[in-house]
């Protein structure tokens, strides 16, 4: 039973252009959230997700970040317009429907660097 | 606000005990989480506390008291391996499957 996956693992932009970054769930889990983790500081919430609906985006800065989980795919998270200010890791996580102490599992992270 | 306070950074020896304090101030709460996360890599869940009390899995046991907004994960028989980064997490009331709330992680090394 494969983890949750991400990618790329590592993505290099430029300021200006354009970040896509995938994650596929754990096989039966329909809830995705995504997280930021800028250098020696904690993660922070961005967006949790269900197919086909955002169900929280309170920590997703509202201009140039987006996020989707279709219904058929991975999740995106999209940031146009890069600045430096994005380098940062990104981790997505996924969890079963069920009860709420159901634990989120992690996947390895993307790390964008905008140079 | 949200607040999740945990130290910046403890040291211990292999063999030894280390215990990691959480505390909180959150609008709500539905449980709380610890992961440990390594270098470069993805956190990994260790525990999880909704009822007052002690959780013990192996080497590690996690304590919460909700009244006072507290929380630690004792780390027993220290390996080198457990040199890591532990973050306390804490979901609110309203987000039975949302988000968590992170601390800042603290970091913990083992020396010989």
């Amino acid at each position: 039973n494969a983890g949750v996956m991400q990618n790329p693992r590592h993505l290099v932009r430029r300021r200006g252009q354009e970040a896509r970054l995938r994650c596929s769930p754990m096989k039966g889990h329909s809830h995705v959230y995504w997280y930021r983790q800028l250098p020696e500081e904690g993660l922070k919430f961005m967006v949790y997700l269900q197919k086909e609906n955002i169900i929280d985006e309170s920590g997703m800065p509202k201009e140039r970040f987006s996020a989707e989980f279709p219904k058929e795919g991975p999740s995106i998270l999209r940031i146009q317009q890069v600045v430096r200010g994005d380098s940062a890791a990104y981790f997505c996580a996924s969890s079963p429907e069920g009860l709420a102490h159901n634990e989120q599992f992690f996947g390895p992270g993307t790390r964008l660097t905008v140079l | 606000g949200q607040n999740i306070d945990q130290p910046t950074e403890m040291t211990a020896t292999e063999g030894a005990i280390v215990q990691i304090n959480c505390t909180y101030q959150t609008s709500g709460f539905n449980g709380l989480f610890w992961y440990q996360q390594h270098a470069g890599e993805a956190p990994t869940f260790l525990s999880y506390n909704v009822l007052d009390g002690l959780e013990e899995k192996g080497r590690f046991s996690s304590f919460l008291s909700r009244s006072k907004g507290y929380s630690y994960l004792l780390l027993k028989e220290l390996q080198m391996k457990d040199s890591a980064s532990y973050l306390c997490a804490v979901r609110d009331r309203d987000d039975s499957w949302g988000k968590l709330q992170f601390g800042a992680g603290t970091q913990v090394v083992v020396t010989p």
